[in-house]
């Protein structure tokens, strides 16, 4: 069965600053992987996925995630952190007939 | 035009009570999903609809019980509600395709059905 660990339940960035959202996964076979971000009393939204091909992806706002096979992780990164990237995050996992996804890292990004 | 929408938004009663929440899509997708957010925010899949037929049936009380009337929709109807049941219900659909790349399908979700079980 797949799982999704996300080892911090915050994170806090000073804007301007690079930002780092960890991942890591366990899945049989080729793994498909998703970030999903959510506002505030929203559904989650869909940030970026990788499947195959270059270990990194480009997703929506600037966000990129970097998948490495041999640390089975899939950390989301951002240049440059805005105030409004102020969210909960979520990285999942697809593997048999579902999305599993990780407990979620709420990311605070401050003035 | 809202893809995924859920109703209702906000859903208070009181324990033991049986209650409903809707969901509809107009996505043209084949499957949709329930997923239920505890307070800590955890995220875990209920239910999975493909074309009407249930695809994934979790450890969930039989007290929950989905209804697909057409591919479109995916009701949720809950027994004989517990405190425990008080969360935020999410619906969410994408289209299925088979072959490499099958799970790589996209989720849309609606904005959430907070119930409080009181």
């Amino acid at each position: 069965a797949q799982s999704v660990a996300q080892p911090e339940d915050q994170v806090n960035v000073a804007e301007g600053n690079p930002l780092t959202v960890k991942c890591t996964y366990s899945v049989s076979g080729n793994p498909y992987l998703f970030w999903y971000v959510q506002y505030p009393n929203r559904g989650l939204q869909f940030l970026l996925k990788y499947i195959t091909g270059d270990n990194l992806v480009k997703g929506s706002y600037g966000f990129e995630a970097e998948f490495n096979k041999s640390q089975t992780s899939f950390h989301l990164k951002k240049p440059s952190a805005l105030v409004s990237d102020s969210a909960l995050y979520f990285c999942a996992a697809h593997g048999g007939n579902d999305m599993r996804f990780g407990a979620g890292t709420r990311l605070t990004v401050k003035p | 035009d809202t893809a995924v929408s859920q109703t209702p938004k906000y859903l208070v009663t009181q324990m033991g009570n049986d209650k409903s929440i809707k969901c509809e899509q107009n996505l043209g997708h084949d499957t949709m999903y329930w997923y239920k957010q505890d307070s800590k925010k955890f995220l875990k899949i209920m239910f999975s609809y493909n074309n009407k037929e249930l695809i994934i049936n979790e450890t969930v009380p039989n007290r929950f019980s989905p209804k697909s009337p057409d591919k479109a929709h995916l009701n949720l109807h809950i027994n004989s509600l517990e405190l425990g049941d008080s969360a935020v219900y999410f619906c969410a659909s994408s289209q299925r395709t088979s072959g490499r790349g099958s799970g790589a399908n996209v989720l849309t979700f609606g904005a959430g059905s907070r119930l409080t079980v009181l």
